[in-house]
């Protein structure tokens, strides 16, 4: 199947630090990735679309400006949470879209203090 | 009303039972029909992948599909308590881009 890892796997932060997550399909290129934020015993939550080479499409409620994606590669992409906050304490999952359907990381946990 | 309902469970069953776990969904437009496999702090595992009424088998899971109805299940047989983990069944149409609907998810655990 297809592999697609993240990084860092854990992250803990101080309030008001940015914190960067990778997002790279590791054998296949995906011109879409996807990102999603996952709360305890919660279901995944679709945070934004990112698609290589433009700008990524937020869902509604997303702060574009405090969650910065960019897709420059057709294997990387990046999640950037600006001045974190112990609120943005969250599990962040990655998944590469491929024809049939996503591929989803490993998930980053981040713990702003 | 959510478009994809699933029971959160937990399910907590024996070593060797056979699991059912299901999924009902509202949107008569999704046509494609998943099931993520999710360990505690991981990342969903794709289990199964079907767009088509029927079953699928892949060794020890079945996944079925009934559109008509708007139901789908996935059966564990020979359930192992390497298979606790939370569940989650997900969805798209035909031309979503892969958009994704999820269900909430069920959380199983089998007990040795």
């Amino acid at each position: 199947g297809a592999v697609v890892s993240q990084h860092p796997s854990w992250v803990i932060c101080k309030s008001g630090t940015s914190v960067k997550i990778e997002c790279r399909s590791l054998d296949f290129q995906a011109t879409t990735m996807f990102w999603y934020r996952q709360f305890p015993k919660q279901s995944l939550m679709l945070m934004a679309t990112s698609n290589e080479g433009s700008k990524a499409t937020y869902e509604q409620g997303v702060e574009k400006d405090k969650f910065l994606i960019n897709h420059a590669s057709l294997t990387l992409s990046t999640l950037t949470v600006t001045s974190a906050h112990p609120e943005d304490s969250s599990f962040y999952i990655c998944s590469a879209n491929l024809p049939d359907t996503q591929y989803f990381g490993p998930g980053t946990r981040l713990t702003v203090l | 009303q959510k478009e994809v309902e699933q029971d959160p469970g937990p399910l907590s069953v024996p070593e060797g039972a056979i699991v059912s776990l299901n999924c009902t969904y509202s949107n008569s437009a999704f046509q494609y029909f998943m099931w993520y496999r999710q360990y505690s702090r991981k990342g969903p595992e794709l289990l199964m992948y079907t767009y088509s009424s029927g079953n699928k088998e892949d060794g020890r899971f079945t996944a079925q599909v009934d559109k008509s109805s708007k139901y789908i299940s996935l059966f564990i047989r020979d359930s192992q308590p390497s298979d606790s983990a939370t569940y989650l069944c997900a969805m798209r149409e035909s031309n979503a881009g892969n958009m994704l609907t999820f269900g909430g998810g069920t959380r199983l655990m089998v007990k040795p």
